[in-house]
């Protein structure tokens, strides 16, 4: 059975830094892009960045360009991403999703971790 | 960036049916994703690629997409049915995935 397990989340002053993780298993992990996709409460999905099976190919959303990083483990079958200069507007659950084989699609997706920006 | 519009909201009685549009720039040229999210929940894949039904999924969920508009039909529709559907695309001009705004669907 496949499984996304994120965590890292909580709260964070202005201007800090976060890593989160996401543990994936029941799948070879290497084989397929990953994404992050954030929520912040009561609104719509916005995606934040993709990296590629072999991590050689990373995109950004330009919101969050040049302030997160998103980086994986294929030994380990994690992902994670790290965020600096965090701003109010970081404030989100932030979702993995894993991609299927030959597909833009997300097919599985963890339950979330909450990150929550104060001043 | 390219933008994708859904309505805010559709109302259906049981048993009828729901059709909760995506509109965006020749979006008929794309392959466009659609998820329901029930609340607390994560997204859940519901169509791919225009008309796929992953394993799972219910043949009453269908989708479509041709010129501007893309489109997610739910028939006879269910109680278990409402939540918050959101059309996805992948912009290779972009090198970003993008998502509509989303759709309530409130079954009455």
């Amino acid at each position: 059975e496949v499984q996304l397990v994120e965590s890292g989340g909580g709260l964070i002053q202005r201007g800090g830094s976060l890593r989160l993780s996401c543990a994936a298993s029941g799948f070879t992990f290497g084989h397929h892009s990953m994404n992050w996709v954030r929520q912040v409460p009561g609104q719509g999905l916005e995606w934040v960045s993709y990296i590629s099976g072999s991590g050689t190919t990373i995109y950004y959303a330009d919101s969050v360009k040049g302030r997160f990083t998103i980086s994986r483990d294929n030994a380990k079958a994690s992902l994670h991403l790290q965020l600096t200069g965090l701003r109010d507007e970081d404030t989100a659950v932030y979702y993995c999703a894993r991609r299927p084989l030959s597909s833009s699609s997300f097919d599985y997706w963890g339950q979330g971790t909450l990150v929550i920006v104060s001043s | 960036s390219y933008v994708l519009t859904q309505p805010p909201s559709v109302s259906v009685a049981p048993g009828q049916t729901a059709r909760i549009t995506c509109g965006g720039d020749n979006i008929g040229a794309k392959g466009v994703h659609w998820y329901l999210q029930r609340p607390g929940q994560a997204p859940v894949l519901v169509i791919s690629y225009n008309t796929d039904r992953p394993s799972g999924i219910p043949e009453r969920f269908s989708g479509s997409n041709s010129g501007n508009t893309a489109t997610l039909t739910i028939t006879r529709v269910e109680a278990g049915d409402e939540a918050d559907y959101y059309c996805h695309v992948w912009d290779g001009n972009s090198e970003h995935s993008v998502f509509g705004s989303g759709t309530k669907v409130t079954v009455l």
